[in-house]
């Protein structure tokens, strides 16, 4: 499985755009990347995820450059309900089990 | 109702108890897992299953294991619960035939575990 390597936080405003970014030098040309979000309490759900390039949805973007090394998640205009840990994985569906590190604690102030 | 519901929501036990945790699910998916989180960190897989007749190791099943009675029940059991097992334990689903490579889990509320 390939790890990865993501700050263990961020301080936001709101309004402001977030970008988090994920390392993942050995990654493999079956992987993909993922992202989660997580509430205190509760599981995590699925944000986005790609392949190369840039994928939108309507809550983020997902940028990864041609090497696929790292990957950024773009969080447009952040409220205080984007409070969560966001964790970056990768993998690839047939094998279907992930690593999901640390995650990053996003913690968008007022 | 909840696609994915795990029962006990809380639990405290002592050690060297036997304990089991449940899930189920009315996704209809083939695959489900079982993660612990401790705090502050990211979660563990301690078992995941692609079907009935598939049980899989993950990063951490020593001390655990694990039952899937039926596509919709998935079930983890300590056999002799030891205080360093305190931790909340996360239940997810998957759908095989999601098509092309979308790797979503559906996970479920998490039971908060407590060995004392």
């Amino acid at each position: 499985l390939a790890k990865t390597t993501q700050p263990i936080s961020m301080d936001s405003y709101e309004g402001q755009e977030v970008n988090i970014t994920c390392s993942h030098n050995n990654i493999a040309t079956n992987d993909y990347i993922t992202w989660y979000q997580q509430f205190p309490s509760q599981g995590p759900r699925f944000i986005i995820q790609g392949y190369k390039t840039k994928v939108t949805n309507e809550v983020a973007s997902l940028f990864i450059p041609a090497d696929r090394k790292s990957s950024t998640l773009s969080l447009p205009r952040v409220s205080l309900s984007d409070t969560a840990v966001y964790y970056c994985l990768v993998g690839a569906a047939i094998f279907n089990k992930f690593y999901f590190g640390s995650g990053t604690k996003l913690n968008v102030k007022p | 109702d909840a696609d994915v519901t795990q029962t006990p929501r809380n639990r405290i036990t002592k050690t060297g108890k036997r304990i089991m945790l449940e899930c189920s699910q009315t996704k209809g998916h083939d695959r489900m897992y079982w993660y612990r989180q401790d705090p502050g960190l990211g979660l563990r897989l301690i078992y995941y299953s692609f079907d009935v007749k598939d049980i899989n190791k993950g990063e951490i099943s020593d001390g655990y294991s694990v039952s899937r009675q039926a596509q919709a029940k998935f079930s983890l059991s300590l056999e002799s619960a030891i205080p360093n097992q305190t931790a909340l334990y996360f239940c997810a689903t998957s759908d095989l035939r999601a098509g092309g490579n979308l790797i979503e889990q559906f996970f479920g509320p998490g039971t908060r575990l407590t060995v004392l």
